[in-house]
């Protein structure tokens, strides 16, 4: 079966340091496109990036270039995405998903979600 | 303000057929393939439609998906009361060089 698992939820401080996961099994994990995609409480789907986990190439979307961080372990098939120092306004549901196979054919496989809440 | 614009709500009883909007401009909608994506309550977002009306393998014939110019479409026929969800279209944005989603649509399904 195809499919993404991400790590648990998160309950973080303004100012601290987060890395969440997400690690995919039944399929070549390297030779397709990770997205990671933003969901704020009670609000719509927003398209954070995405990473090739063949090479590593990241492309950003300008509202979040900068502000976080995409990474993958090819060797354990898992994609990150991570902040240096979180804000209260980061409070939100993230999502990864495999691009099916550009970027022009949506997104055919979903994470659970990591629930990240910044709060002090 | 979503980038393509969408109905917050549409309803119709059990049995009936909807259809759901989504519009762009050229950048977006026209120049490019449309998708579709169910949520259900308290869950992850699932392609429904991809390539503007093609439908992943397990996606029932109720579903499905139109284009034309700068909008789409996506149609639900016989529906059931488990289609109620927020449904997203989503496509590429040629000019931002970024995926864009619309604000999403509640179905209700009286």
């Amino acid at each position: 079966e195809v499919q993404l698992v991400q790590s648990g939820a998160e309950v973080k401080k303004p100012g601290e340091s987060l890395k969440i996961s997400c690690k995919g099994s039944g399929y070549t994990f390297s030779g397709y496109w990770i997205a990671w995609v933003r969901q704020m409480p009670g609000k719509g789907l927003e398209w954070m990036g995405i990473i090739y986990p063949g090479d590593s190439d990241t492309k950003y979307s300008p509202s979040f270039q900068g502000q976080v961080t995409m990474s993958v372990d090819k060797s354990i098939n898992t994609a990150y995405l991570q902040w240096g120092s979180v804000k209260a306004s980061d409070t939100a549901m993230y999502y990864c998903a495999r691009v099916a196979t550009s970027l022009l054919d949506g997104m055919d496989v979903w994470g659970q979600g990591t629930t990240v809440t910044v709060s002090s | 303000q979503s980038v393509l614009t969408q109905p917050p709500s549409v309803s119709a009883a059990p049995g009936q057929k909807v259809t759901i909007s989504c519009s762009g401009s050229s950048s977006k909608i026209a120049n490019n393939y449309v998708s579709w994506y169910q949520q259900l309550p308290g869950t992850a977002p699932k392609l429904l439609i991809y390539d503007n009306n093609k439908r992943p393998s397990g996606i029932p014939d109720r579903f499905s998906g139109s284009k034309s110019g700068t909008s789409a479409t996506l149609g639900i026929t016989g529906l059931q009361t488990g289609d109620e969800a927020d449904y997203y279209c989503g496509t590429w944005d040629s000019s931002l060089r970024v995926v864009v989603f619309g604000g999403g649509t509640k179905l209700t399904v009286l």
